[in-house]
């Protein structure tokens, strides 16, 4: 069975720090580039950042860039976002992902963790 | 970034109805768009991908069609569990955006 599990979301003072993991089990996951998507009430569903199969490319969305950074261990099918100097406005559900990409359509969503940035 | 635009927001429709939902990109991502499905407290699930492709275990009262700037999802006949929030979503980039949502209620 696909599984995508994240894990390491909380409550955290503004510009604070956290970094969220997610494991993936019951598929290739070296094969497969890796997204983290985050979702407000407000803002609906909003793409955060991407990482290539093999880690060699990223990209951000312009509101993280600068102060996220995605990562992965294949070794260990983990994916990770770091995620420094923390605002209000970064309080959402964060998913990791695997998306539709051109040559597939990829494998689904974790169950998402809640991460709240308050003081 | 290329800005993904559903309508309507919100759809009042009874079992049995023909629902139709517009996503409009604004550029051409020629059909690399996707439609998911998502119920409170779920993470969205992937119903279509390459704007017309249903994905395996999918229902066939899903469909998907368009190419270029204007996308349609329909569902043939609203079943009771199709009551949900839908969402487009295009990949001809790397900086993927979701249009807004647009959710599904009981008339």
């Amino acid at each position: 069975e696909v599984q995508l599990v994240e894990s390491g979301g909380g409550l955290v003072q503004p510009g604070g720090s956290l970094r969220l993991s997610c494991a993936g089990s019951g598929f290739s996951f070296s094969n497969y580039w890796m997204h983290w998507v985050r979702q407000t009430p407000e803002k609906g569903l909003v793409w955060v950042s991407h990482i290539t199969n093999d880690g060699s490319g990223t990209s951000y969305a312009d509101s993280v860039k600068g102060r996220f950074t995605i990562s992965r261990d294949n070794d260990k099918n983990m994916l990770y976002l770091q995620m420094n100097s923390l605002r209000a406005e970064d309080t959402a559900v964060y998913f990791c992902a695997s998306l539709p990409e051109w040559s597939y359509y990829g494998v689904g969503w974790g169950q998402g963790t809640l991460v709240t940035v308050s003081s | 970034d290329i800005q993904m635009t559903q309508s309507p927001s919100t759809l009042s429709a009874s079992v049995g109805d023909r629902v139709t939902i517009t996503c409009r990109a604004s550029q051409s991502i020629n059909s690399w768009l996707a439609w998911y499905q998502q119920k409170p407290g779920k993470a969205p699930n992937l119903l279509i991908y390459k704007a017309s492709y249903l994905k395996s275990g999918v229902p066939s009262r899903f469909s998907g069609s368009g190419s270029g700037t204007e996308f349609t999802l329909t569902i043939s006949s609203l079943q009771p569990d199709d009551f949900a929030t839908y969402y487009c979503q295009h990949y001809s980039n790397y900086f993927r955006t979701f249009g807004q949502g647009t959710k599904v209620e009981v008339k």
